[in-house]
């Protein structure tokens, strides 16, 4: 019964490989995110997405690019990894009401490494 | 710009001893505000939120939060730590119309026996 799940867990990988990571809430949210923490524990949004429309992006480099294939899921894909994409991923959802504040709900975040 | 600053990047305490972990934040309008806790290899779970009304809210595990818009503050409490509670604590503020969370960089706390 998780809320919003997320796989893999880990993920190690090669410079210059493309790895998607995946992400499901099972709450009817309808609005997803994916945020990224660095080393240094700084969480920071990268997107959201609004029943499949892309709501926010935060200059993220073009090699990573969201994808939801419908409203429970968002999925993540990076393209040609660096090593500066090393971080752990969480994807959150939120219900939406207009005008008001929708509160997110964490995934447990996915590790990736690359080397 | 909305900011939110958590002044301590590592506390420590004894178990039992009272905790005040800091948070101030930089924001246009009435905030949403939050305090997340992130244990060793572990997701985010939420503590407490305000959003409006009483300035002292209670959350989870025993903490509690008060709001003062005089000093632009959310900071934490708990009268007595456990050494359960080591773990990394997030402050964040929510942005109205677009949802997205704002995160203070973390204080890492630290219990001993």
């Amino acid at each position: 019964d998780t809320a919003v799940s997320q796989t893999p867990k880990y993920l190690v990988t090669q410079m210059g490989n493309d790895k998607s990571i995946k992400c499901e809430q099972n709450l009817g949210h309808d609005t997803m995110y994916w945020y990224k923490q660095d080393s240094k524990k700084f969480l920071k949004i990268m997107f959201s997405y609004n029943n499949k429309e892309l709501i926010i992006n935060e200059t993220v480099p073009n090699r990573f690019s969201p994808k939801s294939p419908d409203k429970a899921h968002l999925n993540l894909h990076i393209n040609s990894l660096e090593l500066g994409d090393s971080a752990v991923y969480f994807c959150a959802s939120s219900a939406f009401r207009a005008d008001y504040y929708n509160e997110q709900f964490f995934g447990p975040g996915t590790r990736l490494t690359v080397l | 710009a909305q900011s939110v600053t958590q002044p301590d990047i590592h506390i420590t305490v004894s178990e039992g001893a009272s905790l005040e972990l800091r948070c101030n934040y930089s924001y246009g309008a009435t905030p949403y505000l939050f305090w997340y806790v992130q244990s060793p290899g572990q997701g985010l779970q939420l503590l407490l939120k305000y959003f409006s009304g009483d300035t002292l809210v209670q959350g989870i595990k025993g903490f509690e939060a008060e709001f003062k818009r005089s000093q632009s503050s959310f900071n934490l409490r708990k009268p007595s730590v456990h050494w359960s509670d080591a773990a990394e604590y997030f402050c964040a503020v929510g942005e109205r119309n677009t949802d997205k969370l704002i995160f203070g960089t973390g204080t890492r706390l630290q219990v001993f026996p």
